[in-house]
């Protein structure tokens, strides 16, 4: 069964932190996609990255960035320099095709940037 | 573009009562999610519908219902409502099959069973 843990329940910085948010995923699947989510307090999801398991070359987004290590399972999402918008849940999560299959999400992270 | 539109925003249940929410998809796609989300965890997936047939289901039990309409539009049923059943429901739309990049989501409809 597939299973992703979110270790980090609530992080809480001051702006212009950097702060990385972890991500331990499970599978048997050796094809499988992950993606990171970020819910503000309007409730809906909006996506924010997808990785397919044979490609881990990192990724950068201006203050975001993605670290994913096949070796470890891992998925970690970092925000440089935070900003007091970057406040929301995130969510990392799961799925066996990259189409509309679907989505085994973590428990997901708080995360606040103070002012 | 309209995204994904969900109705109600809020609502509120007793116990034992049925209630039906409602998911317009975003304009082109044609794949309907349903995803139930309690309070301070991830979402879990419900169902998905596409043309008009239930294509997966989570490990939800029969007293939730879906159904989607020639017009990719969707409604969840759920039946029998417990106090656990309180959570934000999330609808999500997409295109099947597809390299895209996951789903475009709702705002959610909260629903408080009392």
């Amino acid at each position: 069964a597939q299973k992703v843990t979110q270790a980090q329940t609530e992080i809480s910085v001051v702006e212009k932190e950097d702060v990385t948010l972890d991500c331990v995923y499970e599978t048997r699947d050796t094809t499988y996609y992950l993606f990171w989510y970020k819910q503000p307090p309007s409730g809906e999801l909006v996506f924010l990255i997808r990785r397919n398991s044979f490609d881990e070359q990192n990724e950068i987004s201006g203050r975001y960035s993605w670290n994913f290590q096949k070796s470890t399972s891992s998925f970690n999402f970092t925000i440089t320099a935070s900003q007091v918008v970057d406040s929301a849940v995130y969510f990392c999560a799961l799925s066996e095709s990259p189409g509309a299959q679907k989505l085994v999400f973590g428990q997901g992270t708080r995360l606040t940037i103070n002012p | 573009d309209a995204g994904v539109t969900q109705s109600p925003t809020h609502l509120i249940k007793t116990r034992g009562q049925q209630v039906t929410l409602r998911c317009s998809p975003k304009s082109g796609h044609d794949t309907v999610s349903w995803y139930q989300q309690a309070l301070g965890q991830g979402p879990q997936f419900i169902f998905q519908y596409y043309e008009e047939e239930e294509r997966q289901r989570g490990n939800f039990p029969d007293r939730f219902s879906g159904h989607q309409f020639p017009n990719y539009s969707s409604e969840l049923t759920v039946h029998a409502l417990s106090l656990g059943d309180s959570a934000l429901y999330l609808c999500a739309s997409s295109l099947p099959y597809r390299e895209t990049y996951g789903y475009t989501f709702g705002s959610g409809t909260r629903l408080t069973v009392v």
